[in-house]
């Protein structure tokens, strides 16, 4: 029982590059969120999908979109990285009337240079 | 959401309690208090919620003052493996699609040091 698994761990982009963090949970919940963190910040919610097949804008949006691949996989996708995404990305999941109780995975460190 | 205040940090005496405080003022009816804390670069690790009640579970307990306007979070023998942030976020679940959801805001949270 993994619970939320996050790839790639580590990423370097140069500025204008594309990447997809992907993230498949193992606990078949409903719900799947995305988060960032700045250093010294707390968590900030970019986009989160409450269950399969919809998806909505969280806090911070701009420059991500996300795709409910099956209820396991969401994933992030940056189409032009630009420096001030450098940041680490948290996934998390949560079911039902715990809908508060998230699960997170490790995070993925991104820099964009 | 309802915003909350939390003391950049704190510290604790291993094996003694860690009181952790929370002002929530604006706190609707339909918000719950939930504790995280994130350990090191980890991922947030979910701790206890509460509506209205004191709540216990394995890890900590949560003190609700009466009002709601203020919690308490309290780790009853801290640990060194306890120093971590601790959030405090107040929020109420959604619903949509036939399930609930809960989007919820970090804020800074408290640095809590444990030392020996």
């Amino acid at each position: 029982n993994a619970g939320v698994t996050q790839t790639p761990k580590f990423q370097v982009l140069k500025t204008g590059q594309s990447m997809t963090l992907q993230c498949a949970q193992d606990m078949n919940h409903n719900s799947m969120y995305w988060y960032r963190q700045d250093p010294g910040m707390g968590l900030r919610l970019i986009y989160y999908s409450a269950s399969e097949g919809t998806t909505d804008k969280g806090e911070v949006p701009n420059g991500y979109n996300v795709s409910r691949l099956n209820k396991r996989e969401f994933s992030l996708r940056l189409e032009s990285a630009a420096p001030s995404q450098t940041s680490v990305y948290f996934c998390a999941s949560s079911e039902g009337l715990a809908g508060g109780e998230l699960f997170f995975g490790e995070g993925s460190r991104l820099t964009v240079l | 959401d309802a915003k909350t205040t939390q003391p950049p940090s704190m510290d604790c005496a291993e094996g003694r309690a860690a009181n952790l405080p929370c002002n929530h003022s604006t706190i609707s009816g339909n918000e719950y208090v939930y504790w995280y804390r994130q350990i090191h670069s980890q991922g947030p690790q979910y701790i206890i919620h509460g509506l209205k009640n004191n709540e216990t579970n394995e890890m900590a307990s949560l003190i609700i003052t009466e009002d709601r306007k203020s919690s308490t979070l309290i780790l009853p023998h801290a640990t060194l493996r306890d120093t971590a942030v601790y959030y405090c976020i107040v929020g109420r679940l959604f619903n949509a699609g036939g399930t609930s959801y809960g989007k919820l805001t970090f804020g800074q949270g408290t640095i809590l040091t444990v030392h020996p």
